[in-house]
């Protein structure tokens, strides 16, 4: 079974500057993807990030960036020029190319700190 | 707008009542999802269908029973509520692998 590990229960940032969430998991797998999903308080929960396992380059989407290490099972979310609106619960999330069942992290709580 | 819509957002109801939480999206999206999400926990996958009259349990068993009568809706029924039902449920809706999940915004239940 796949597990997903986000080691980090609360974090914090200073307005403007850069933090990194970790996520690792467990798969026996070599097609997956990986996602960050952002879930502000009472909001809905979308997605701010995908990773296909096959792909080498490292995502990115405006200030959201990844570091996926296959070998090493990590996939850590970066947030540069972090602002109020970054606040939220942050989900690191596996899926496997076959199957549509999708393992969550525990959740990484980031505040952003004015 | 394209979207997922679950309702009601916030319920307080006491125990042995029946309840059904709503779910309906207007993606055209034949598989959908329902999670059960505790404060500072992962997501747990408690129902799912892949189309109109299919469902399947999660890994989380649970007391509830879905129905998929319409590709658009997918509602979660409760029989009898417990306070250990006390939690939020989230619902999602997915194309294709590659494109993750939507979610809809969450009923928070809280059973007394």
């Amino acid at each position: 079974a796949q597990t997903v590990t986000q080691s980090q229960p609360e974090m914090s940032v200073q307005e403007a500057e850069t933090v990194t969430l970790s996520c690792t998991y467990d798969t026996s797998e070599n097609n997956y993807y990986l996602f960050w999903y952002k879930q502000p308080p009472s909001r809905q929960m979308i997605l701010v990030i995908r990773q296909e396992a096959y792909k080498q380059q490292n995502a990115t989407e405006n200030r959201f960036s990844v570091n996926f290490q296959k070998a090493a099972k990590s996939f850590s979310l970066k947030i540069s020029d972090s602002q109020l609106g970054d606040t939220a619960m942050y989900f690191c999330a596996f899926m496997r190319y076959n199957n549509n069942d999708m393992r969550f992290g525990a959740g990484t709580r980031l505040t952003v700190k004015p | 707008e394209a979207d997922i819509y679950q309702t009601p957002r916030y319920l307080v109801i006491g125990t042995g009542k029946k309840i059904t939480l709503e779910c309906s999206q207007t993606m055209g999206h034949d598989k959908m999802y329902w999670y059960q999400q505790d404060p500072g926990m992962e997501l747990h996958l408690i129902h799912y269908s892949y189309g109109v009259n299919s469902t399947e349990k999660g890994d989380l068993s649970s007391e509830s029973t879905v129905s998929r009568i319409r590709t658009e809706h997918f509602p979660l029924t409760l029989e009898s509520a417990r306070p250990s039902h006390t939690s939020q449920y989230l619902c999602a809706s997915s194309e294709t692998n590659y494109y993750g999940y939507t979610f809809g915004s969450g009923t928070r239940l809280t059973v007394v």
